[in-house]
């Protein structure tokens, strides 16, 4: 069965620090991996997805399949950044293509 | 860019009444659309996935007959929530899979049902 874990439900860091957030999963095929983001009081929106290796608002996550992990980094957080994150999965073995959401990470940057 | 709009944004209805939240695609044809429950400051809830023209699959636990989803279109889907309960109250909030970008999802901004 699939699943994402995100191990932290609160993470608080310092403006102007680095920020991780962790991701695993556990799928038995080739997956593809998301972070999408809530700001508060907005929608759920696409963050970034492995297959595109870019970077929004300074985040970048690499897919490391050894390590079955898609952790979100950013080498310098600001305020803004204050958000729940959601890391998802999704493959074409999936039920309709349904994603597996993780429990989320609520990031605090404090100035 | 895609957008899916979701109605009410919130409702308050009394208990034993039933209450209808619509989800729209507004600029492209979703296929495949998914109802979640969000609780405060937690994680989704998949409650079900709803297949234009066919039934909607339900997640283990969720009653099919009182979330009664119909997606008659390739834009619309709905989501009922029948003899509402106050334990019903709840965020609910749709998605929409995008035919040309298969696994990434559109969200819409969520209703807030409460019941009296």
């Amino acid at each position: 069965a699939q699943r994402v874990t995100q191990p932290e439900k609160l993470l608080s860091v310092f403006k102007g620090a680095p920020v991780e957030l962790k991701c695993n999963y556990s799928y038995s095929g080739s997956p593809e991996l998301f972070w999408y983001v809530q700001y508060s009081r907005q929608r759920l929106q696409l963050l970034l997805r492995h297959i595109s290796r870019e970077s929004i608002k300074g985040f970048t996550a690499d897919l490391n399949k050894g390590e079955t992990s898609f952790h979100l980094k950013k080498p310098f957080a600001q305020e803004e950044d204050s958000a729940m994150y959601y890391c998802a999965l999704s493959g074409p073995d999936t039920n309709a293509g349904k994603s597996t959401f993780g429990d989320g990470t609520t990031l605090t940057v404090k100035p | 860019g895609a957008v899916v709009s979701q109605h009410p944004s919130w409702v308050i209805c009394k208990s034993g009444t039933s209450v209808k939240i619509e989800c729209r695609s507004l600029d492209f044809q979703a296929t495949t659309m998914f109802w979640y429950r969000q609780f405060p400051k937690q994680s989704l809830m998949l409650m079900a996935t709803s297949n234009e023209g066919s039934k909607a699959t339900y997640e283990q636990g969720v009653e099919k007959d009182k979330f009664l989803i119909n997606h008659a279109s390739l834009t619309l889907s709905t989501l009922t929530v029948t003899s509402a309960h106050p334990e019903d109250s709840s965020f609910y909030i749709c998605s929409a899979r995008r035919l040309d970008e298969a696994n990434v999802l559109t969200f819409g901004a969520g209703s807030r049902l409460t019941v009296l």
